[in-house]
């Protein structure tokens, strides 16, 4: 099962900043957060993954709280091809080897 | 463009078929994944290879066929399959996760597979 909770769907506006919540409560000392997104009937493509500082890359930026329990991904200035769902993932298996998928957020970018 | 390739992009098979997916990575990477995706659902992780050598079978019926001849190359051997396994079959590859998990994973762009 997935480690992390995640709002079904949300919507954005195009040009304004979207910000993507996770909990991930249950988070080791030593796991990383991931970020994937969706766009419809494609592979998951990679964005942004961090430990506990924050992140940032032409993509996304990636907030983690102090505690780790949860985490923000932001889309800085959401254009309409960003709608996809985006997936938030903790690593689980004996060596933290699986990046196994929960339902996601769809993000849907409104004109 | 991912470094993780697919083929076939497409493949319609009858129930009594035998056929094969196949998934090539040239990114040196020594891990690689079969995900399910079915409509609407999320992905479902099926097998991990790691150093060719499988590490994870969640629960996969037996007409699913994983192998790894390579670090570079992985396949799904598919027969007597059934309608309800029509879906898109995703492979991924990442480095050691053993050794370290400061590694993302990357994705090919999957084979629709429509059992009839």
């Amino acid at each position: 099962d997935a480690k992390t909770t995640q709002p079904t769907s949300m919507d954005c506006a195009e040009g304004r900043a979207a910000n993507l919540p996770c909990n991930h409560s249950t988070i080791s000392g030593n796991e990383y957060v991931y970020w994937y997104r969706q766009i419809h009937s494609q592979g998951p493509q990679y964005i942004i993954h961090g430990l506990k500082n924050n992140e940032t890359n032409e993509m996304a930026s990636l907030i983690i709280t102090e505690d780790r329990k949860s985490s923000t991904l932001i889309l800085p200035h959401a254009t309409l091809r960003d709608t996809a769902v985006y997936y938030c993932i903790v690593r689980v298996g004996n060596y933290g080897q699986n990046f196994v998928f929960g339902p996601g957020t769809r993000l849907s970018v409104l004109p | 463009e991912t470094g993780v390739t697919q083929t076939p992009r497409h493949l319609v098979m009858g129930m009594t078929n035998k056929k094969s997916l196949k998934c090539e990575q040239h990114l040196g990477h020594n891990a690689m994944y079969w995900y399910k995706q079915s409509a609407k659902k999320p992905l479902e992780l099926m097998f991990v290879y790691n150093f060719k050598e499988q590490t994870e079978n969640n629960s996969v019926p037996s007409r699913f066929s994983p192998e790894c001849p390579n670090s570079s190359h992985l396949f799904l051997h598919l027969h007597t399959l059934q309608p309800e396994d029509s879906a898109l079959y995703l492979c991924a590859s990442s480095q050691d996760p053993q050794g370290a998990l400061n590694t993302e994973a990357f994705f090919g762009q999957g084979t629709r597979l429509t059992v009839v």
